[in-house]
């Protein structure tokens, strides 16, 4: 059974700085990794989508790699701003390719 | 206005009643997918639908009702509200499932207390 794990729960940065969320998974015979933003309260806003034959996908400040032989996915947050504070997730589809699997997020909280 | 949403977004009910929680998506997209978010085990899958009349289970179905009708709506029924049902509801479609570029778009969410 697929199982999605993003280390660390909580991170605290300050403005500026760059930093990466990690997210690991342990069927490595993914389908789709889509990374997700939810504010508190919100519903979930989506970021980046990789597809199984890419090794990364970019937008604005974001980057998300993927390496599905070590089974480990990273958003790469440049420039951090206190906007970005927010819990990230990140998804894989379960092995019938029919529902997201995800993990418990990262929540960033990024001071100024 | 266009995209995905939900109603109500919050909702308190006691035990043993019936709740329907609506979603309405704008997209045309083929599939819907209803999911639940709680402390702990983060989000997980109730149910999903391929398109109108066609629903299937997902990881945690039991005392959840779901029809599709209509492409653009997907209700889904607690048939007999129980307290662990006390949950945030997320609503989500996207044109295709896996092996695409299809990302999941999700609602606002619905927030129900079971008391």
């Amino acid at each position: 059974k697929q199982e999605v794990t993003q280390i660390p729960a909580a991170l605290s940065v300050p403005e500026g700085e760059n930093l990466v969320l990690n997210c690991s998974f342990t069927d490595s015979a993914i389908y789709n990794l889509q990374w997700f933003r939810q504010d508190p309260g919100k519903g979930l806003t989506s970021l980046l989508l990789i597809q199984s034959s890419q090794r990364e996908q970019t937008s604005g400040r974001l980057n998300a790699s993927l390496d599905k032989s070590s089974g480990r996915s990273t958003l790469y947050i440049a420039a951090s701003q206190p906007g970005d504070s927010a819990t990230y997730l990140c998804a894989v589809f379960n092995q019938a390719g029919t529902a997201l699997i995800f993990g418990k997020g990262t929540t960033l909280s990024v001071s100024s | 206005d266009a995209g995905i949403t939900q109603s109500p977004r919050y909702k308190i009910t006691e035990t043993g009643r019936q709740v329907t929680l609506m979603c309405h998506q704008t997209w045309s997209h083929s599939y819907m997918f209803w999911y639940r978010q709680d402390l702990g085990h983060g989000l997980r899958l109730i149910y999903y639908s391929a398109a109108a009349d066609i629903t299937d289970k997902g990881e945690v179905p039991d005392g959840y009702v779901v029809s599709r009708s209509k492409t653009e709506n997907f209700p889904l029924t607690l048939e007999s509200a129980t307290r662990s049902q006390t949950s945030v509801y997320f609503c989500a479609s996207s044109l295709g499932l896996a092996g695409g570029y299809n990302e999941q778009f999700f609602g606002p969410g619905t927030r129900l207390t079971v008391l």
